[in-house]
């Protein structure tokens, strides 16, 4: 299984924005890269996902590096409400939907 | 967006008797769920795979004998600690898989249900 590699924390002021890095060198040429977050207390949520291509929706950014070992999600102003641990994941079996979840980046945002 | 929902969302019990946690996909229907356990502090450990009409697939180290999967709709899952003891207190998280070719790599979670065994 491909493996991904994120920092344990991260802080951010509120209104600014926040660049989460993952690693993922031995991604394979099907990958996709998924994030998801986890706010206190509750089940994770889906965030955003890509392959190749930069992504953007209403939550996030996903900035995925031309290799595609690396990719950064983007909060582009960081709320109180964006405090949560960020998944950076690549799904074991596309058919499945399988997801293997690594200890993530807790981010904290401060007032 | 698709809802999952889970039922209890918390529970104690004693230790030595049973608990079922139901997990329900409200608008869709899912032909595969997931069964998540999380420690606290920890992040995300799979327990299993849980496919509609056919047996569980457990992951490395879990019982299946202890925890007792049924997938018996496509919009229903369940998951029985039996014999529950201590140790077995955790925040256990369902998710399904919505299938098809724009979304076919979403997951959505359910809000999660913590146990606690006495």
């Amino acid at each position: 299984d491909a493996k991904t590699t994120q920092p344990n924390s991260m802080e951010s002021n509120e209104e600014e924005p926040v660049h989460l890095p993952c690693n993922h060198s031995t991604i394979s040429g099907t990958d996709y890269i998924h994030w998801y977050r986890q706010l206190p207390s509750q089940g994770p949520e889906y965030v955003i996902h890509g392959l190749t291509s930069n992504v953007n929706n209403r939550m996030a950014s996903l900035a995925i590096a031309e290799d595609r070992k690396s990719s950064t999600l983007i909060l582009h102003r960081a709320t109180l409400r964006d405090a949560a641990v960020y998944y950076c994941i690549l799904p074991v079996s596309s058919n499945t939907g399988k997801l293997i979840f690594g200890q993530g980046t807790t981010l904290q945002v401060k007032p | 967006g698709a809802v999952v929902s889970q039922h209890p969302s918390w529970v104690i019990c004693k230790s030595g008797t049973s608990v079922k946690i139901e997990c329900r996909s409200l608008d869709f229907q899912a032909t595969t769920m997931f069964w998540y356990r999380q420690f606290p502090k920890q992040s995300l450990m799979l327990m299993a795979t849980s496919n509609e009409g056919s047996k569980a697939t457990y992951e490395q180290g879990v019982e299946k004998d202890k925890f007792l999967i049924n997938h018996a709709s496509l919009t229903l899952s369940t998951l029985t600690v039996t014999s529950a003891h201590p140790e077995d207190s955790s925040f256990y998280i369902c998710s399904a898989h919505l299938a098809g070719p724009r979304i076919a790599y979403e997951q959505y979670f359910g809000p999660g249900t913590r146990l606690t065994v006495t």
